[in-house]
Formats: structure tokens, sequence, C-alpha cells
């Protein structure tokens, strides 16, 4: 399978640690994003990246919230000092983006988080 | 900011008989409408998608509409069966600058034999 791929699958952390994300595109996508999704919602946006520049993050995103991409390839994404409302399906999808030319968005299976 | 609004946020029908997911958009300059599926436990998947330069698309037993004025688009499932049983999701975005893709709150679709 040359889908996106997201590890790890399940984290669980107690309150107050820090986690790390790591999101693997599909190798000819130069478009990486992040949403996160609670149960019963949409993916909400958090930020995407053009080849390594972020290219914007969502006001909604606290400040304990970081992302990397720094080849263009995989990215990562921190969360510091996690707290309960943390919890949630951590979702990356990347696409192709050229001018005249995008394709759409294809997604990972996720990274189920939970802090206790 | 931008916003999409999706309804119903469940849809109960029977087997062979017809759906109708409906969204609206804030964004007067998106113009790039996909849908996605996503069954229990997995990764949502695109299904169908619109680009503002056309009024309506079809696949097979799938068709979105689309209308520009009403900043309002559409999803009908017609001929339903049970593995169309999932959460559908309507976005928007700005195909031309490819930026974020804003969802709605999705539509839980069950098919009832």
């Amino acid at each position: 399978d040359t889908g996106v791929s997201q590890n790890p699958r399940h984290k669980i952390t107690k309150r107050g640690q820090n986690v790390t994300f790591r999101c693997d595109p599909i190798s000819e996508h130069n478009r990486l994003y992040w949403y996160r999704q609670t149960l019963g919602q949409g993916p909400e946006f958090l930020t995407y990246f053009q080849n390594e520049a972020q290219l914007e993050k969502s006001r909604l995103l606290s400040d304990r919230f970081s992302a990397e991409r720094p080849k263009g390839s995989f990215s990562t994404l921190e969360i510091q000092r996690t707290e309960q409302g943390d919890s949630a399906m951590y979702l990356c999808a990347s696409s192709f983006n050229r001018a005249g030319e995008n394709s759409p968005l294809h997604f990972g299976n996720g990274t189920r988080l939970t802090v206790t | 900011g931008e916003n999409v609004e999706q309804h119903p946020s469940t849809l109960s029908v029977q087997e062979g008989d017809s759906a109708v997911i409906k969204c609206t958009y804030s964004d007067s300059a998106s113009n790039y409408f996909p849908w996605y599926k996503q069954e229990l436990g997995k990764r949502p998947q695109l299904i169908i998608d619109i680009r503002s330069n056309v009024g309506e698309k079809k696949d097979q037993r799938i068709a979105v509409t689309l209308n520009k004025t009403a900043k309002h688009f559409s999803l009908h499932i017609t001929e339903t069966q049970p593995e169309d049983s999932a959460v559908y999701f309507c976005a928007a975005s700005r195909w031309s600058s490819a930026s974020k893709i804003i969802f709605g709150s999705g539509t839980r679709l069950s098919i009832r034999p």
C-alpha cells in the first residue's frame, strides 16, 4: 500500500506529557495537511505544508502544538503538555499541487490520541 | 472565517430509496467541493468532487449539484445499498490556490434493510 502512512495508530498518554506523531505522505505529493477529528465531527484543519514550508496554521491551534516537515517528505506533529481536551483522532492527508494541476486529498488512517 | 454547514446530521433511509445531504459554504471564493465517505474506524475517502465551473456531476449512483449563487451544494445517492451506510462529509476550498479544505460536520447515513 503506497498511501499515506501514520504512526503510531494509537497513543495513550498521561496529562502533561509530550507526544509526537509521524506522517509519511504519498511520495509524489508535495502538500501535507494535519487535521483533528473528534467523535461525531468533521475533520478540523490544523496546519498544512507545501514541501517544507508551513503555509498556514489554524488560529484555533494553541502554542502547545507544533508541526514540522524538515525535508519536504515526512512530517511530525508534536503536542506539548497534553490536556484531556487533546484526545482525538489526528489525521494526516497529502495532495499534489502545481499551478493548474491539483489532486484531491488522500488521508491516512490517523493516530488516535487518548490523554488520561 | 470560512465555514461549511452540513445537514442533516443523521439520515436513515430504506434500502433502494434515495438519500440527499446538503451543505452550504460561507467563502464566496470557494470553487472546489469534494465529498468524503468515512466508514467506522477507517480513513475518509473521496467519493466525488465538483468544481464551480459545472453545476452537476454524476458517477453511477452518486451525483453532486452546486448552486454558486446560493452557495449551496448537495450529494444525492440513488438506489441505496447497505454498503452506503457510513458518515459522509462535504468540504469546500479554493482550488486555484489549493488552500486548506474546510469540512462539514458530517452526516451519518444508515440504510434500513
